[in-house]
């Protein structure tokens, strides 16, 4: 697609339940980022793939946060047992490039809120 | 440890000029972004520095100097539209690291 897209847009949860957000990145763009906003602040970076390796993991929260890119394109961010504190804007990014030099391209994110 | 720092909130009146200042410490640098981040939005891409000295691009200018850590941001003849949140990154490699961004308003 022209762009990177993610769904779903928006998503509330129960504490406690789990989730999967969905990140489609442009096609070809080696380098897929995850990222969480919370609400004024800056992007934090969760993790990182190229292609299907995943080569860093070192933002992910707990061990309750999990993500996958098994086919080096799609990948998706699924959080369990979700709590209060996991309310935030979960950014998805993608880069042609093996590195971040050349800057990312970002989806418009899902807003996740949990209740 | 990796520290990028930019004020939180800065006002300017329609059609002047204003600069968001970033520093940053990090472990590693390969380059310094700067995104523009409407309410609810993607940010979106507007300036790379990779040397020392300034960059510019039609309204938007951005200034690096290496050696003390330092960039800015430069807005001429501001929009009520430049409204937004910037973020400063710092390209560590492997991944852009984030500043808190600094929420932009533009009044008439």
């Amino acid at each position: 697609g022209a762009g990177v897209s993610q769904s779903p847009r928006y998503k509330v949860a129960k504490r406690g339940q789990d989730v999967a957000l969905r990140c489609d990145p442009i096609s070809g763009h080696v380098s897929l980022f995850w990222y969480q906003q919370a609400l004024g602040q800056g992007p934090e970076f969760l993790t990182y793939f190229q292609n299907e390796a995943q080569l860093d993991k070192s933002g992910l929260p707990s061990d309750r946060f999990f993500a996958e890119r098994p086919e080096g394109s799609v990948s998706t961010l699924k959080i369990q047992r979700t709590q209060q504190e996991d309310s935030a804007v979960y950014l998805c990014a993608s880069s042609l490039a093996k590195t971040a030099n050349y800057g990312y391209t970002f989806g418009s994110g899902t807003r996740l809120t949990v209740v | 440890g990796q520290n990028i720092d930019q004020p939180t909130e800065m006002t300017a009146t329609e059609g002047a000029i204003v600069q968001i200042n970033c520093t940053y410490q990090t472990s590693g640098f390969n380059g310094l972004f700067w995104y523009q981040q409407h309410a609810g939005e993607a940010p979106t891409f507007l300036s790379y520095n990779v040397l020392d000295g300034l960059e510019e691009k039609g309204r938007f200018s951005s200034f690096l100097s290496r050696s003390k850590g330092y960039s800015y941001l430069l807005l001429k003849e501001l929009q009520m539209k430049d409204s937004a949140s910037y973020l400063c990154a710092v390209s560590n490699t492997d991944k852009l690291i984030f500043g808190t961004g600094t929420r932009l308003q533009v009044f008439p």
